[in-house]
């Protein structure tokens, strides 16, 4: 099925390591985007990419680097896990016509 | 400071009922403005949208009404029904700028209850 995928959808790490949250789109939109979202305080942007290798910085892009090296995948890489990142994280593209798809999310924990 | 706010965190109604959900907003920039749903373990599904030159939008069950003056919208489900119960979520983006990057409200979740 056509849609934005997600792996894994849970992970627990340990304070310090690092991992990478995948995200793939078989749409071929061009606009992608990561998004977290904590109790209380909505969806928040982290990165965004308008296509392959052009990325920016959203709200809180501390703690996160992203890559754009094909239209279909959008990684995340957390460099140094901190307790402050457990969340769930949510990839997103569209074609830019405002309308996003998301993927079903990765629920991060950090101990 | 929150610039699309959600003032009522959650909603209650009874089947058949109609649901209106509110949205408003501070930034007089936004010029497009989208609903979206979101059931628990998932991401959100976009729902509905409505340009600034419009102050009506109806898909179905769900019309969302602009108020620019008020810097206000609203979402409505007629008639409401069980599988409506989510959290709600509205969403601007700006003139002249990404208008790709949303700025996106806390959302309100919505009981209906059959």
């Amino acid at each position: 099925n056509a849609g934005v995928t997600q792996t894994p959808k849970f992970q627990v790490l340990k304070t310090g390591q690092s991992m990478t949250l995948q995200c793939a789109q078989d749409m071929n939109h061009e606009y992608m985007s990561w998004y977290r979202q904590d109790p209380g305080m909505g969806l928040r942007l982290i990165h965004y990419s308008v296509g392959a290798g052009i990325t920016d910085q959203g709200e809180v892009p501390n703690g996160y680097n992203v890559s754009r090296s094909t239209t279909e995948d959008f990684p995340l890489r957390l460099l140094s896990a901190a307790p402050s990142q457990t969340s769930v994280y949510f990839c997103a593209s569209t074609s830019g016509s405002r309308g996003y798809t998301f993927g079903s999310g990765t629920r991060l924990t950090v101990v | 400071d929150q610039q699309v706010k959600q003032n009522s965190p959650s909603l209650s109604v009874q089947e058949g009922r109609i649901s209106i959900l509110n949205c408003d907003y501070t930034n007089s920039m936004f010029d497009y403005f989208l609903w979206y749903k979101k059931y628990p373990a998932e991401g959100p599904t976009f729902l509905i949208s409505i340009s600034s030159i419009k102050d009506k939008n109806e898909d179905g069950r769900f019309t969302v009404f602009l108020n620019k003056s008020a810097k206000h919208l609203s979402l409505h489900i007629v008639p409401s029904q069980p599988g409506d119960s989510a959290v709600y979520f509205c969403a601007a983006s700006a003139i002249g700028g990404n208008n790709r990057k949303l700025i996106w409200g806390l959302g309100t979740s919505l009981a209906v209850n059959p």
